[in-house]
C-alpha cells in the first residue's frame, strides 16, 4: 500500500537558517504529493503540492520537488523565520490522502 | 481560505460514556467529510469518509458501531465515540472537501483531543 516516511523531529533552528525536511514515499502509480503545515491551535493547511514527476511546488519561500527516481519530496526553505514554527506533514494522494508522522519545527529568534 | 471548526477542542470523559465531536465547514458546503485519528508522533490515520445524506465508509479495522458518524447536512458532520475506553484516547481531526472545489482540496479542522479516564 501507499506510505510516507518523513524525517523525525523535533527540529530546532535559528532565524535565517536553512531548513530541510526529508520525505520519501512508497506508492503504486503516480500519486500527487503534498506538504501540509499545522500552526499551533490551527488545522492543517496545504503548503504546497506537486502532481507529477519533476514538478516543483512552492509557497511562502518553501519548495519541494517531486523526484520519481528517488521517490522523494523533500521540503526546503532557505531562510526560516520564527513564524515558520509549526508541524509539517508530508502526504501523498493515491485515491485517499496518506500522511507522514509530522515533523515539529521550532525557529528561535 | 476555507475554515473548518471542531467542537470541543478537547474533552475528558469517564470510561463507558459516549462523546460527540462536531465538525463544521464555516464558509463552504462540504459534500464529503473525513475523520482522522492521530496517535502521538504518528501519522494521521483515516478512520472514515462520509458523504452528506449517506452512510459513512469506514476504513479497515475501524469499528463502525463504536465510531458513529453522521453527516446530516452540507456543513456538519459528527463523530460519536460510544462507550469510550482509555484506548480510545487520541487526537481526532476532521477534514472537509468543498462541494464545488477541486477534488484534491481538503480543509482540515484544528482537532479534538479526547482523554478517557
Amino acid at each position: 500500500g501507499n506510505s510516507v516516511t518523513q524525517m523525525e523531529g523535533p527540529v530546532t533552528l535559528s532565524e535565517e537558517a536553512f531548513l530541510t525536511i526529508n520525505c520519501t514515499y512508497t506508492a503504486t502509480g503516480y500519486p500527487s504529493l503534498f506538504w501540509y503545515v499545522q500552526y499551533p491551535g490551527e488545522g492543517l493547511q496545504l503548503l504546497l503540492k506537486a502532481t507529477k514527476a519533476d514538478d516543483k511546488g512552492s509557497n511562502k519561500g518553501f519548495e519541494a520537488t517531486y523526484r520519481k527516481e528517488t521517490t522523494s519530496f523533500h521540503l526546503e526553505k532557505g531562510s526560516v523565520q520564527v513564524s515558520d514554527s509549526a508541524v509539517y506533514f508530508c502526504a501523498l494522494r493515491g485515491g485517499k490522502l496518506s500522511f507522514g508522522a509530522g515533523t515539529t519545527v521550532t525557529v528561535r529568534a | 481560505g476555507a475554515v473548518v471548526s471542531q467542537h470541543p477542542s478537547w474533552v475528558i470523559c469517564k470510561s463507558g460514556t459516549s462523546v460527540k465531536i462536531e465538525c463544521r465547514s464555516l464558509d463552504f458546503q462540504a459534500t464529503t467529510m473525513f475523520w482522522y485519528r492521530q496517535f502521538p508522533k504518528q501519522s494521521l490515520m483515516l478512520m472514515a469518509t462520509s458523504n452528506e445524506g449517506s452512510k459513512a465508509t469506514y476504513e479497515q479495522g475501524v469499528e463502525k458501531d463504536k465510531f458513529l458518524i453522521n453527516h446530516a447536512s452540507l456543513t456538519l458532520s459528527t463523530l460519536t465515540v460510544t462507550s469510550a475506553h482509555p484506548e480510545d484516547s487520541s487526537f481526532y481531526i476532521c477534514s472537509a472537501r468543498a462541494a464545488s472545489g477541486r477534488r484534491e482540496t481538503q480543509y482540515f479542522g484544528p482537532g479534538t483531543r479526547l482523554l478517557v479516564l
